[in-house]
């Protein structure tokens, strides 16, 4: 079975500043895609950055960027600059062996101003 | 701009009582998946179909629920009859690419059993 951990039930950051979520997982699969997913209080899933597991470079878009560690089966987002709009829930996801998403419980953020 | 569109956003019903939700993928996206999200168990897969053939469908319940592709541009899911614990947010999601794509998601339906 394949699991998606998430420790951080909430986190906090001063505007401006830089934050990182922990995501943990496990899989069998030798191939596989790990996924940030934004959700503010509209309750849209928004796809922040995609990891493919053969990729060794860490992927990065604007201010968001990722720490993929794949021997410690570890996938953690960092957000620099925090901006207000950056407040919502996060989840961390995992596709592997099928197109089936496994999503962590997912951490909220909270930016104070 | 293309996107999944659900409808209802918001169904409040009785227990007991039979709830259809819709979802209409991305145009030419044959990929389509239902998930649920809840505060206890957090996002969880339904069923998934490609080219309207069920998949997966491991994550329902069986017994209550039903999912359906009557054609390329519309999903159904179906719960009859509902319960309390039917109250969730129900996710749609298209891909078109084949596997390890990006899903889109749709709004989502609120469903509220009394």
């Amino acid at each position: 079975a394949q699991t998606v951990t998430q420790s951080q039930p909430e986190m906090s950051v001063q505007e401006a500043e830089t934050v990182t979520l922990s995501c943990t997982y496990d899989t069998s699969e030798s191939d596989y895609y790990l996924f940030w997913y934004k959700q503010p209080p509209s309750r849209q899933m928004i796809l922040v950055i995609r990891q493919e597991a053969y990729k060794q470079q860490n992927a990065t878009e604007n201010r968001f960027s990722v720490n993929f560690q794949k021997a410690a089966k570890s996938f953690s987002l960092k957000i620099s600059d925090s901006q207000l709009g950056d407040a919502a829930m996060y989840f961390c996801a995992l596709q592997g062996g099928s197109e089936k998403l496994v999503f962590g419980k997912g951490t909220k953020l909270t930016v104070n101003p | 701009d293309a996107r999944v569109t659900q409808t209802p956003r918001h169904k409040v019903t009785e227990m007991g009582q039979e709830v259809t939700m819709r979802c209409q993928p991305i145009l030419g996206h044959n990929t389509v998946f239902w998930y649920r999200q809840t505060m206890m168990q957090g996002l969880e897969l339904l069923a998934y179909f490609r080219n309207r053939a069920p998949l997966d469908d491991s994550g329902m319940p069986k017994d209550r629920f039903s999912a359906e592709m009557p054609d390329a541009t519309l999903a159904t899911l179906k719960i009859q009859p509902s319960e309390p614990r039917d109250s969730a947010v129900y996710f749609c999601a298209s891909d078109g690419q084949g596997p390890w794509n990006e899903q889109f998601f749709g709004p989502g339906t609120r469903l509220t059993v009394l």
